[in-house]
């Protein structure tokens, strides 16, 4: 089994639209959780931190859910350089450089 | 600043070659992880060196070595080379002081091709 499992899409969304993305992870014991980005041909870059109490950074809201263990990532009023690859990412240690990404989410805002 | 920076940028070899791959980290950072990305796929770890130690390994086969130098600068190195380790091979270091939000900072990546 996946330690981070993804939707991989692709979600084709309008300008505008409110799009969220879902994902799973098998070990209960993890204990660092984030969304990366990735664009065509890039390096991952880090999205944000996902928090139990959840956080929001601009159009971009992170929730956590450690009894069903999944993480969400909402993102409200697509604009068209939204369009990307999100990996959700784990780590069983905090802090540590051993992180489990998922398939990652592809993602096209259309005009 | 200069980010991570990874050399070569691209490379093709044939079946049974072997590859050094590099990578600098930020300036300051003297953790460094390694990171195979096969097409359609999330980045799988392979290696993580702190200090000029082995930290971590994933669940790759011994073919795949690596190594730090005291200027944190990183290696690595990949034998007997097989069709499947066509990838994308990413570097990324980070503080690891512990106090630090756990963020790596990747390097644009070394994709290589074997033929």
């Amino acid at each position: 089994r996946k330690e981070v499992e993804q939707d991989p899409g692709p979600f084709n969304v309008p300008e505008g639209a409110t799009v969220a993305f879902n994902c799973t992870y098998s070990n209960s014991a993890s204990q660092s959780f984030f969304w990366y980005r990735q664009d065509c041909r890039k390096e991952p870059k880090l999205l944000m931190s996902v928090y139990s109490s959840g956080n929001e950074d601009g159009r971009f809201t992170a929730q956590l859910n450690r009894a069903s263990q999944y993480i969400s990532l909402l993102i409200r009023d697509s604009k068209l350089s939204d369009s990307a690859t999100y990996l959700c990412v784990v780590t069983l240690i905090r802090g540590a450089n051993n992180l489990f990404f998922g398939t990652g989410t592809r993602l096209t805002v259309i005009p | 600043d200069a980010g991570v920076t990874q050399s070569p940028t691209h490379l093709i070899k044939t079946r049974g070659q072997h590859v050094t791959l590099r990578c600098s980290p930020i300036s300051g950072h003297k953790s460094v992880s390694w990171y195979q990305q096969v097409l359609g796929q999330g980045p799988q770890f392979i290696f993580q060196y702190y200090e000029k130690e082995e930290r971590g390994r994933g669940n790759f086969p011994d073919r795949f070595s690596a190594r730090q130098f005291p200027n944190y600068s990183s290696e690595l190195n990949v034998n007997a080379l097989l069709l499947g380790d066509s990838a994308l091979y990413l570097c990324a270091s980070s503080l690891l002081t512990g106090k630090d939000t756990g963020e790596l900072f990747f390097g644009e990546g070394s994709r290589l091709t074997v033929l």
